[in-house]
């Protein structure tokens, strides 16, 4: 089945220590993108591609960064991880146009010790 | 900006209840209306876009229903597996990409 992956499901690092999130999608959409989501609370965009086009969000803060080597893979580095950065993070991935739903993975549960 | 409120927060029902889930959002130009499902400790799955007021979409015990105000989530005659949280989000001309609610945290009791 097409779908989006996302390892590990489970990060646990230091406070400080950079972390990479990785995605994988099979279903070859154009566009993939990152949320961030705390408990009881709606997904929070933090950026997506168009392509290889990077959009970030306003409020993103500088210690998150992206990458996206191909269209099948993205990656979520967060630099300098703080305690208030622990949560779901989320991928999702859709086609270009602005009724296309997104598909998400499963997320990966970010602790920070 | 556009503005997704969600309610109620929590709905617990007994098995075969039916109720609805409420949407009220607030956009320049309604570009989709969507509903996901997500289950604990996993991502959202797409249920339904809408487009256009007085359009509907069924799927099993689900009918999602659009106004030009607010959409409704019907839930007839729910089961166990139907517990969830509900998420509903818009996409408009103004926004580039799409606005959550909180959501709905749906418990159904056998």
């Amino acid at each position: 089945d097409a779908m989006v992956i996302q390892n590990p499901r489970y990060q646990v690092t230091q406070f400080g220590k950079p972390v990479t999130l990785s995605c994988s999608q099979t279903l070859n959409h154009n566009v993939m993108y990152w949320y961030q989501q705390k408990s009881s609370q709606a997904p929070k965009l933090l950026f997506h591609y168009y392509d290889k086009d990077f959009n970030n969000e306003a409020d993103t803060p500088d210690n998150f960064q992206s990458r996206r080597p191909n269209t099948s893979f993205c990656f979520l580095d967060i630099r300098s991880p703080g305690l208030g950065d622990a949560a779901m993070y989320l991928c999702a991935t859709s086609r270009v146009g602005n009724n296309q739903p997104q598909h998400f993975g499963d997320g990966t549960r970010l602790s920070i010790l | 900006e556009d503005q997704v409120t969600q309610s109620p927060e929590a709905l617990r029902l007994q098995e075969g209840e039916s109720s609805s889930l409420n949407c009220s959002y607030t956009v320049s130009g309604l570009r989709g209306l969507f509903w996901y499902r997500q289950d604990p400790g996993k991502g959202p799955e797409f249920l339904f876009t809408l487009y256009s007021a007085g359009e509907e979409k069924e799927k099993e015990r689900l009918k999602a229903t659009l106004t030009k105000k607010e959409s409704f989530l019907h839930i007839t005659a729910p089961k166990p597996e139907d517990s969830a949280t509900y998420l509903c989000a818009v996409h408009s001309g103004s926004a580039r990409q799409l606005t959550f609610g909180s959501g709905t945290q749906l418990t159904v009791l056998p």
